[in-house]
């Protein structure tokens, strides 16, 4: 089983509808992230969470919030979506032990959302 | 403005044969420098992690090198497979997970 699952791995909606993304996690580790990817860019940050109880904003927050259910999920949602929000979605993990900064992230295999 | 940037856009090359892949950075403060491999419809899969006093990595047959004071770093490839044919993308820390620049990649195709 993967370590990092993201739900769903496809999803066609059209603009204006609410949508979730989810993603949970087996390998134990606090924190989680939020990515998206767009043809022609690197990954760029939406939402980043340390712990439980915290929350950061990422460099493209604007039109998603995240809720954090449990060190072991992560969700992603599209309040009201817009077709430029079509894109390749990733979740991914990385353990704060040591020097939390230099441990790798780890990634689910993304879901791809297409807004019409 | 933070940057990666990284050439190739795109390679082929033979089973069998090695490649360099270059990645030109302009980010400050640095922390560390990351490659990552990401095949088709599939996440990024970490390769090296390498701080400012690295200047060399290897994991298996992926080498990576880098050069603080000119700011670049290459990810050689030796004895390249069918399996190595995917994406490899550079990241350059700023100083947190928050801070990570990446680079759109240079994608990789080893032909039989």
């Amino acid at each position: 089983d993967a370590d990092v699952t993201q739900t769903p791995r496809n999803r066609i909606t059209k603009t204006g509808k609410r949508i979730m993304l989810e993603c949970s996690q087996t390998k134990g580790h606090d924190r989680m992230y939020w990515y998206r990817q767009d043809p022609g860019l690197g990954l760029r940050l939406i939402y980043y969470s340390f712990d439980v109880k915290d929350i950061n904003k990422g460099e493209i927050s604007d039109g998603y919030s995240v809720s954090r259910q449990a060190q072991a999920k992560f969700s992603l949602s599209l309040e009201s979506a817009i077709p430029n929000q079509t894109a390749l979605y990733f979740c991914a993990t990385s353990d704060a032990a040591g020097q939390g900064h230099y441990q790798p992230q780890h990634f689910g295999d993304g879901t791809r959302l297409s807004i019409l | 403005k933070n940057q990666v940037e990284q050439s190739p856009q795109s390679l082929i090359i033979l089973e069998g044969k090695n490649c360099t892949l270059q990645c030109n950075y302009t980010v400050s403060p640095f922390s560390n420098l990351r490659w990552y491999k990401q095949d088709t419809g599939r996440g990024p899969v970490s390769l090296t992690i390498m701080t400012f006093s690295e200047n060399t990595k290897s994991n298996g047959r992926y080498t990576a090198t880098l050069d603080a004071d000119t700011k670049q770093s290459s990810l050689h490839i030796t004895a390249s497979q069918l399996s190595d044919s995917a994406s490899y993308i550079c990241v350059v820390s700023a100083g947190g997970f928050q801070k990570l620049v990446f680079g759109t990649g240079t994608r990789l195709l080893v032909s039989p």
